[in-house]
């Protein structure tokens, strides 16, 4: 399964402010996918990010709260934009192993907004 | 209906017990799927995949997989503390940008 380095672990931010959360792939992928975990929920996903292409969001997300980049095949950021109490949340990334068993995940940035 | 459904917790077993966690899923051609523990402040760690009818042993976990019912389960026999975590059922459709679907979690507690 790939190994995930995801940065900044935790962050405090101000509202309306935006922060980028980087997460480094140590083998190619072909797709990425943010996920967001409130307390005690289980995971929404984000955004599926495919390099070389725009990323696909899911209901309820739009690029202009959350855009993402994807610019090879080993990293990829999420930004979250003009953010809100209602965006404090933990934000992780993940990506497939082999074909497509494994999936792992990042560490989680724990995102608090004040 | 959800795409991903779990049993509902929480879940508390004795030291020692088996622990049952069971999952269903809407989609037929749902093709793999994955068991993963989450402890609290951590992100969510694979502990078992079954792609087959039947089961799959791994050490003292056990995951069952049955089709036709879409059901799969998770046993966990020799429950130990350290097992008490959250645990996520996930599938992957096979046809939809290779995204998984979770269920909502079962908290599980182990007492001593």
């Amino acid at each position: 399964s790939a190994v995930i380095s995801q940065k900044p672990s935790r962050d405090i931010c101000q509202r309306g402010t935006s922060l980028t959360i980087q997460c480094q792939v140590d083998s190619q992928v072909t797709m990425m996918f943010w996920y967001r975990q409130q307390p005690g929920q289980s995971l929404t996903l984000i955004a599926t990010a495919n390099q070389g292409s725009e990323a696909t969001y899911e209901s309820g997300f739009v690029i202009d709260k959350f855009p993402i980049s994807r610019p090879n095949l080993t990293f990829s950021t999420l930004t979250v934009s003009n953010m809100s109490p209602e965006d404090s949340s933990i934000y992780l990334c993940s990506a497939p192993g082999q074909a497509p068993y494994g999936y792992t995940f990042g560490s989680g940035t724990r995102l608090t907004v004040v | 209906q959800k795409e991903v459904e779990q049993n509902s917790g929480p879940l508390s077993v004795p030291e020692g017990a088996i622990a049952s966690l069971n999952c269903t899923y809407s989609d037929r051609v749902s093709q793999s799927f994955f068991w993963y523990r989450q402890y609290s402040g951590k992100s969510p760690e694979l502990i078992m995949s079954i792609y087959s009818n039947g089961d799959k042993e791994d050490g003292r976990f056990t995951a069952q997989l049955n089709k036709a019912s879409q059901y799969v389960s998770l046993l966990i026999r020799d429950s130990q503390p350290s097992d008490s975590a959250t645990y996520l059922c996930a599938v992957y459709r096979g046809s939809t940008l290779g995204r998984l679907y979770f269920g909502r979690g079962t908290q599980l507690t182990v007492w001593p």
